[in-house]
């Protein structure tokens, strides 16, 4: 059974940082891309970021380029996003997700509320 | 940067109904379209993708359909726990979603 158990997230003030992270079973993790997307409240998801299986290529959305960072740990199995210079905007729920054609795979989702 | 239109926002339905949902791209995704299906406070579930492909699990009641830029979702036989927001995805080029579709009771 494939399952991506995240854990992080919480309530920061403006300009702070966080870090999520992501576990994942039942899949192989060192072959696989993954993702992170996020969903404010009443909106549709957004994707965030994603990296390739072995961490040589990461993409990233305008909207967190440049304060956030994506990578991967084949060795834990576990997929991170640090989060820097955090703003209001950047308030969701942010899930990990297995990239595949969509997103066949999603973590429980983590929210981060970003306010003063 | 494809923008993905959903209609209607809301749709008002009765159990046992057909229904039909829409999506449009703003530009030629080919068959690179993914349905969801997400239920208050959970993550959202893959139901299509390759525009007509059934994800592992899902119910034969669930089919998709189209290509290029108008894609569709059908329900046949809607249950009550179908009753969720809808979300189509292009993957053609990076990944977009729409702004969803709310399917409730009527």
């Amino acid at each position: 059974e494939v399952q991506l158990m995240q854990s992080g997230g919480g309530l920061v003030q403006p300009g702070e940082s966080l870090r999520l992270s992501c576990v994942a079973s039942g899949f192989t993790f060192r072959k696989s891309w993954m993702s992170w997307v996020r969903q404010a409240p009443g909106k549709e998801p957004e994707w965030v970021a994603n990296i390739k299986e072995d961490g040589s290529e990461k993409y990233y959305a305008d909207s967190v380029k440049g304060r956030f960072t994506i990578s991967k740990d084949n060795a834990k199995n576990s997929l991170y996003l640090e989060m820097n210079r955090l703003r209001g905007e950047d308030s969701a729920v942010y899930y990990c997700a297995k990239d595949g054609d969509g997103y066949p795979y999603w973590g429980q989702g983590t929210l981060v509320t970003v306010s003063s | 940067e494809i923008v993905m239109t959903q209609s209607p926002a809301t749709l008002s339905v009765s159990p046992g109904d057909r229904v039909t949902l829409s999506c449009r791209a703003s530009q030629s995704v080919n068959t690179k379209l993914a349905w969801y299906q997400q239920k208050p406070g959970q993550a959202p579930r893959l139901l299509i993708q390759s525009a007509s492909t059934r994800a592992t699990g899902v119910p034969v009641r669930f089919s998709g359909s189209g290509s290029g830029t108008e894609f569709t979702l059908t329900i046949s036989g809607l249950q009550s726990e179908d009753l969720a927001v809808y979300y189509c995805q292009q993957y053609n080029h990076w990944k977009t979603f729409g702004q969803g579709t709310k399917v409730e009771i009527k």
